[in-house]
């Protein structure tokens, strides 16, 4: 099983649509998670971390399962320049050590 | 501008020419990492770096080296390359307090190695 895994879609959703991304995590004793957006051959970027609580961002919101070893992502009011490629980061074993996922990648449209 | 910078940005090169990929930031951060990125494989870590002179082995570090005499600097040295090799490059940086901050990436470098 991989250390962190997404679903890669493509998501193909219109504008104005909500759209939610899982990420599991298979190391319980995970301490820290984000999520990071990025755009074709680009750097990747923060778009949040993702606290206990969740938490929300405009019209991002994430939130964490530690029962279930999950975070989420949902996007409300999808805008086209919400298109790209959303990846899930979770620290493991220690602090200084970061896994990815491979990414979900989201088209927006008309 | 806060920033993390990569140099080249694009390289074409032959299996087992020594290269060296430059990796800066100007905001102090004590972390800085390298990552690859290839199709359907995500971002994987190569090598990562707490502070100066401490650097330690990611998930794929075979092929590559590091170092980190200064606290902005930390080049990824590949002394034989191989066309496994071929790539996108990220490097990164954040502050550290016990866990990792958000991590800056730079630009990238594409490598290709014939």
């Amino acid at each position: 099983r991989k250390e962190v895994e997404q679903d890669p879609g493509p998501f193909n959703v219109p504008e104005g649509a909500t759209v939610a991304f899982n990420c599991t995590y298979s190391n319980s004793a995970s301490q820290s998670f984000f999520w990071y957006r990025q755009d074709c051959r680009k750097e990747p970027k923060l778009l949040m971390s993702v606290y206990s609580s969740g938490n929300e961002d405009g019209r991002f919101t994430a939130q964490l399962n530690r029962a279930s070893q999950y975070i989420s992502l949902l996007i409300r009011d999808s805008k086209l320049s919400d298109s790209a490629t959303y990846l899930c980061v979770v620290t493991t074993g220690t602090a200084s050590k970061l896994t990815f996922g491979t990414g979900t990648r989201l088209q927006v449209t008309l | 501008e806060a920033q993390v910078t990569q140099n080249p940005r694009y390289l074409i090169t032959v299996t087992g020419k020594k290269l060296t990929v430059t990796c800066s930031q100007n905001m102090n951060h004590e972390y800085m990492s390298w990552y690859r990125q290839d199709p359907g494989l995500g971002l994987r870590q190569i090598y990562y770096s707490m502070n100066v002179e401490v650097t330690d082995k990611g998930d794929v570090p075979e092929g590559y080296k590091v170092s980190r005499k200064e606290k902005r600097n930390f080049p990824l040295i590949l002394e034989s390359p191989s066309p496994n090799q071929t790539s996108l490059y990220f490097c990164a940086s954040s502050r550290t307090g016990g866990f990792i901050y958000e991590q800056y990436f730079g630009p990238g470098t594409r490598l290709t190695v014939t």
